[in-house]
């Protein structure tokens, strides 16, 4: 059984680094093919793509975000970690993680965190 | 990289058929059978329907089915059930620095 959970802070300020952990199980990092991604939801809009890391380290960053984002793994504790820095409100979002062809074997991410929610305030 | 382009809103009655369309570009999906798509109900995470234009992960219902042309892919719903009222997302692989590309989503309703 595959599980993920996300996890970070509720709540940071203007300017402040995001830095969010995905914790999973029911498959490897190290497998070929697999990659693990984070996606994001502000209230009320359409999901935006963040971020991807494959099993052999290759990373992949939405272009209008790349300069504000750093993805990184670590296989023995099965957890993949976003950093986002210099955060807005307009960051306010629910942030999912969700890995890519562990089921399927397919081009699509397969499962999905429940999310946590993100609210950049001051 | 833009959003791929979908209907706000699709509505259709109880046993009806629907299609939710996902435009593109030739960057995008016109260039590869790499599109998605994901249910998300009111207040959970979305879950994957179709990948790879056409594929039915196991436990989704053959009631949805995808196909693309050109620049657009398409969601079809049969046979529309209440629970089928939700929102769905497209998704395009657009190039191997952008390997993901949503859509603007849309809202199905069941009426």
């Amino acid at each position: 059984q595959i599980t993920l959970k996300e996890s970070g802070p509720s709540l940071v300020k203007p300017t402040q680094t995001l830095t969010l952990t995905c914790t999973f199980s029911g498959f490897s990092l190290n497998t070929s093919g697999v990659g693990v991604g984070w996606i994001r939801q502000p209230p009320g809009k359409a999901l935006e793509w963040l971020a991807l890391i494959y099993w052999d380290d290759d990373k992949r960053y939405s272009p209008s975000l790349n300069s504000r984002l750093t993805i990184t793994k670590d296989t023995s504790k099965n957890q993949v970690v976003l950093t986002m820095t210099n955060m807005d409100p307009v960051d306010t979002a629910t942030y999912y993680c969700a890995p890519r062809g562990v089921i399927t074997g397919t081009h699509a991410f397969d499962i999905w965190g429940q999310g946590t929610m993100v609210t950049v305030s001051s | 990289q833009s959003a791929l382009t979908q209907p706000a809103s699709v509505s259709g009655s109880p046993g009806q058929s629907i299609t939710i369309s996902c435009t593109g570009t030739s960057s995008d999906v016109g260039s590869y059978s790499l599109v998605s798509w994901y249910q998300q109900h009111p207040g959970k995470a979305p879950k994957l329907m179709i990948s790879e234009v056409s594929k039915r992960p196991s436990g989704v219902s053959n009631r949805f089915s995808g196909s693309k042309s050109g620049n657009t892919a398409s969601l079809t719903i049969s046979g529309l059930q209440a629970e089928d009222e939700a929102d769905y997302y497209c998704c395009s692989y657009a190039g191997s620095s952008t390997p993901f590309v949503f859509g603007t989503g849309t809202k199905v309703t069941v009426l």
